[in-house]
């Protein structure tokens, strides 16, 4: 079965600290899409990331940047030079390429940025 | 460019009550879910949609009803309200091209508590 885990319930970095949010997955399929997304106070949910099984490159946009592992089952995010506006739950999620389409959700990790 | 509109935002119901839920997205999706999001507990799956007049359920379906008469819409319905059921309810959209860029497109999330 799929699963998606973020063992990091909270964290709190000061500002310009650099930190990584972490994600384990599970899934039996071979092809499958791993996201990110970010929830700020203000409640809306916010893309940031897909990655497909098939590509290991790690990413990086700006302060933000991705790791993925196949061989961990990992894909990590690091925010270099945190900001109190990165405050906010970041969610992992985890989609199977077996037709139904759902997108599976970790608990999320809840980012403290302290100016 | 209104993307998903969830409507109300806030609503509070007394056990027992029946309330729909509104969901309508304008980017011609075929993929509609339904979410619930409880602190510390992330999104759980209620019911999807993979195109007008087929729906199904997902992790956590029980006290809920849905229906997808037309692409645009995928209304949740709460018919006997319980206090288990005070949630923040997410209605997502996606394309289902999982095969080139498919992601969920969030609406702006209805707070609901039965009191």
């Amino acid at each position: 079965a799929q699963k998606v885990t973020q063992a990091q319930t909270e964290i709190s970095v000061v500002e310009k600290e650099d930190v990584t949010l972490d994600c384990v997955y599970e899934t039996r399929d071979t092809t499958y899409y791993l996201f990110w997304y970010k929830q700020p106070p203000s409640g809306e949910l916010v893309f940031l990331i897909r990655r497909n099984s098939f590509d290991e490159q790690n990413e990086i946009s700006g302060r933000y940047s991705w790791n993925f592992q196949k061989s961990t089952s990992s894909f990590n995010f690091t925010i270099t030079a945190s900001q109190v506006v990165d405050s906010a739950v970041y969610f992992c999620a985890l989609s199977e390429a077996r037709g139904t389409y759902k997108y599976i959700f970790g608990t999320g990790t809840r980012l403290k940025v302290l100016a | 460019n209104a993307g998903v509109t969830q409507t109300p935002k806030f609503r509070i119901l007394k056990i027992g009550q029946s309330m729909t839920l509104q969901c309508a997205q304008d980017m011609n999706h075929n993929y509609m879910y339904w979410y619930r999001q409880d602190p510390g507990m992330g999104l759980k799956l209620i019911y999807y949609s993979v195109g007008a007049g087929i729906t199904d359920k997902g992790e956590v379906p029980n006290g809920y009803n849905v229906s997808r008469s037309t692409t645009e819409d995928f209304p949740l319905r709460l018919e006997l309200a319980a206090p288990s059921q005070t949630s923040v309810y997410f209605c997502a959209s996606s394309d289902g091209q999982q095969a080139t860029n498919e992601k969920l497109f969030f609406g702006s999330g209805t707070q609901l508590s039965v009191l």
